[in-house]
């Protein structure tokens, strides 16, 4: 059974920093790439980071880049993301989301974890 | 990069009524892959549709996906209660992902 538990989420002041991980089970992690997506207070989904299943390749969304940097620990079957500079736009539930490959070039989320929880507020 | 607009905003029916959810995209989607979840409150989203029109494991046979091009329809054929919830269609292009902005489906 996959498994994505989600950790790291909390109250951080703005302009400060948070380390997010995901811990992965139930299957061949490295053999997939993995995304993170957001989802603020009372509104729709916002696609943060996808890093491939090596890590050699990233992608950031225009409102994250250059400020978050995604990460993996293939020997430990485990995602991060490094935030900073953190600001009150960013408060949001953070899911740990693992690629669906369909097609030739299709890309879909087939597994979610059940979010953390990012409050930017002082 | 595309963008998805979803419509309407809110559809309210009752069930056991056919709901038919848009989602139109402002370039066209290349190969039609384009996909629907479903999300409950407190819940994490749901897979429901993948390549436009594939119903991914597990989801009942009343929920159906068409379309191509720019315009994609999310058809849930007779309403259940467990049915009432946010959708949100989905693409894939340039390495990101691009979400609509999501259909409330609430109970009349």
């Amino acid at each position: 059974e996959v498994q994505l538990l989600e950790s790291g989420g909390g109250l951080v002041q703005p302009g400060g920093s948070l380390r997010l991980s995901c811990a992965a089970s139930g299957f061949t992690f490295s053999s997939y790439a993995m995304n993170w997506v957001r989802q603020a207070p009372g509104k729709g989904l916002e696609w943060v980071s996808i890093i491939s299943g090596s890590g050699a390749e990233t992608y950031y969304a225009d409102s994250v880049k250059g400020r978050f940097t995604i990460s993996r620990d293939n020997s430990k079957n485990t995602l991060y993301l490094q935030m900073n500079s953190l600001s009150a736009e960013d408060t949001a539930v953070y899911y740990c989301a693992k690629v669906f490959y369909y097609g030739s070039g299709g890309r879909g989320i087939d597994y979610w974890g059940q979010g953390t929880l990012v409050t930017v507020s002082s | 990069e595309i963008v998805l607009t979803q419509s309407p905003g809110t559809l309210s029916l009752s069930p056991g009524e056919r709901a038919t959810l848009s989602c139109r995209a402002s370039q066209s989607v290349s190969s039609n892959y384009l996909v629907w979840y479903q999300q409950k409150p407190g819940q994490a989203p749901r897979l429901l549709i993948y390549g436009a029109s594939s119903r991914a494991t597990g989801v009942p046979d009343r929920f159906s996906g068409s379309g191509s091009g720019t315009d994609f329809i999310l058809t849930i054929s007779r309403l259940e209660p467990e049915d009432f919830a946010v959708y949100y269609c989905q693409q894939y292009g340039s390495s990101r992902y691009t979400f609509g902005q999501g259909t409330k489906l609430e109970i009349k």
